[in-house]
């Protein structure tokens, strides 16, 4: 059974550029999260999408926007990086949008220089 | 506003020397207390799912329980592979996690 998998693992890029990074969720699960973490915290929740729709937001930027895919698999677009936007991104994926236990995926490391 | 604190932030023990973790949490209508373990650079670990005071949970050496304030991961007889930051998140109405920032645990031999 093929848990969440994320793409690139490791990406760098240069302030101002854009970026997208991958996810697949878990088999059997349709909803997928996306959070950032920053080094020595926690992860913070970004959005959520289920049924190819964005159900809710943390407290980000528009210049972090999404898409879900009717495979259930997702992207996250960072617009005009910067420097603060070095993390590492996590995708979880669960079923339905009131499912308790999120699996995460390996995450993917940004570098912004 | 939703809000999870961990305790204590690194903790230090020697093979085989039990211990507990905090998880302090302030959310309207907890709808699930859940916990992660997390290696350096990797994701987080799925550990346990508790949603009701007075509810424990078992694998291996850990344990988890829960009260309506908190909630603790007790480690008994760690050994070194246990040695980890491990991640506490609460979810209430939105049920989205809020996330602690985590206990930093090494185990020495």
């Amino acid at each position: 059974d093929a848990g969440v998998t994320q793409s690139p693992t490791h990406l760098i890029k240069t302030r101002g550029q854009q970026v997208t990074l991958r996810c697949s969720p878990k088999s059997g699960h349709d909803t997928v999260s996306w959070y950032q973490q920053a080094l020595g915290q926690g992860p913070q929740f970004i959005f959520q999408y289920y049924e190819e729709e964005e159900r809710q937001r943390g407290n980000f930027p528009d210049r972090f926007s999404g898409h879900q895919f009717p495979n259930y698999s997702s992207e996250l677009n960072v617009n005009a990086l910067l420097l603060g936007d070095s993390a590492l991104y996590l995708c979880a994926s669960s079923t339905g949008t009131s499912a308790h236990t999120q699996y995460f995926g390996p995450g993917t490391r940004l570098t912004v220089l | 506003e939703d809000q999870v604190t961990q305790s204590p932030e690194a903790l230090r023990l020697q093979e085989g020397e039990s211990s507990s973790l905090n998880c302090s949490y302030t959310v309207s209508g907890l709808r699930g207390l859940f916990w992660y373990r997390q290696d350096p650079g990797k994701g987080p670990e799925f550990l346990f799912t508790l949603y009701s005071a007075g509810e424990e949970k078992e694998k291996e050496r850990l344990k988890a329980t829960l009260t309506k304030k908190e909630s603790f991961l007790h480690i008994t007889a760690p050994k070194p592979e246990d040695s980890a930051t491990y991640l506490c998140a609460a979810s209430g109405g939105s049920y989205i996690p809020t996330f602690g920032r985590g206990t930093s645990l090494i185990v020495h031999p």
